[in-house]
């Protein structure tokens, strides 16, 4: 059974820094989303990404945050300058057109800023 | 604004007892509602959607509009069962983003 996958598994940066986490869809999906989970709290909806432009995004996804498909398998969430605060897990996921509204979740990656 | 609220952090029942995981939303359009679940060191994955009214390892979940609720239930509690349980709220306008509860963990006790 085809899954998201996610890499890496775990990524340790220094503030100010900038991180690219990467996202494998599922091969016929056609809506991307990011989340995160600060360790302890709930997970939280960062961007929504359909027809290769954001279509919703949070609070939390300010100017240091962006996304990308740049070759039509990966899907990336680029962190331009990472603080301390943006220590979290982040889970991708993908839902197919007709879906009606179940996404599809990778594992994680576990970002540490220092 | 769309809020989940899971009450409970921590439920601890013993294998066989009955389950019932609480959830109450706070919506102003048509709900759709799911519960996901992520056992040990596994993904997030979706258990069972309200629209489908089905069962999924013997767990059901009801909506009930009236009181805003989505309670997730099961008769007799298995070792297996041991996970984090997210309610979730999808959003059935734009993009549907989910909204998540804080999850309650679920510990069967054997």
């Amino acid at each position: 059974e085809p899954e998201v996958t996610q890499t890496p598994s775990h990524q340790v940066t220094q503030m100010g820094q900038e991180v690219i986490l990467r996202c494998v869809p599922i091969s016929n999906h056609l809506y991307f989303y990011w989340y995160r989970q600060i360790l302890g709290q709930k997970v939280e909806f960062l961007v929504s990404f359909y027809n290769n432009e954001i279509s919703e995004k949070s609070e939390i996804f300010d100017d240091q945050f962006s996304v990308e498909r740049p070759d039509g398998s990966n899907f990336t969430l680029k962190i331009r300058s990472t603080k301390l605060e943006d220590s979290a897990m982040y889970f991708c996921a993908s839902r197919p057109l007709s879906s009606y509204n179940e996404q599809f979740f990778g594992p994680g990656t576990r970002l540490t800023v220092l | 604004a769309q809020r989940v609220t899971q009450p409970e952090k921590l439920l601890s029942v013993f294998k066989g007892a009955p389950v019932e995981l609480k959830c109450n939303y706070s919506y102003s359009g048509s709900p759709e509602l799911f519960w996901y679940v992520q056992y040990s060191r596994q993904r997030l994955q979706l258990l069972l959607r309200h629209i489908s009214r089905e069962s999924i390892k013997g767990f059901t979940a009801d909506l009930n509009k009236g009181e805003t609720s989505f309670h997730l239930k099961k008769p007799f509690a298995q070792e297996e069962d041991s996970a984090m349980y997210y309610c979730a709220l999808g959003d059935s306008g734009g993009y549907q983003k989910v909204t998540f509860g804080t999850g309650t963990k679920l510990q069967v006790i054997p």
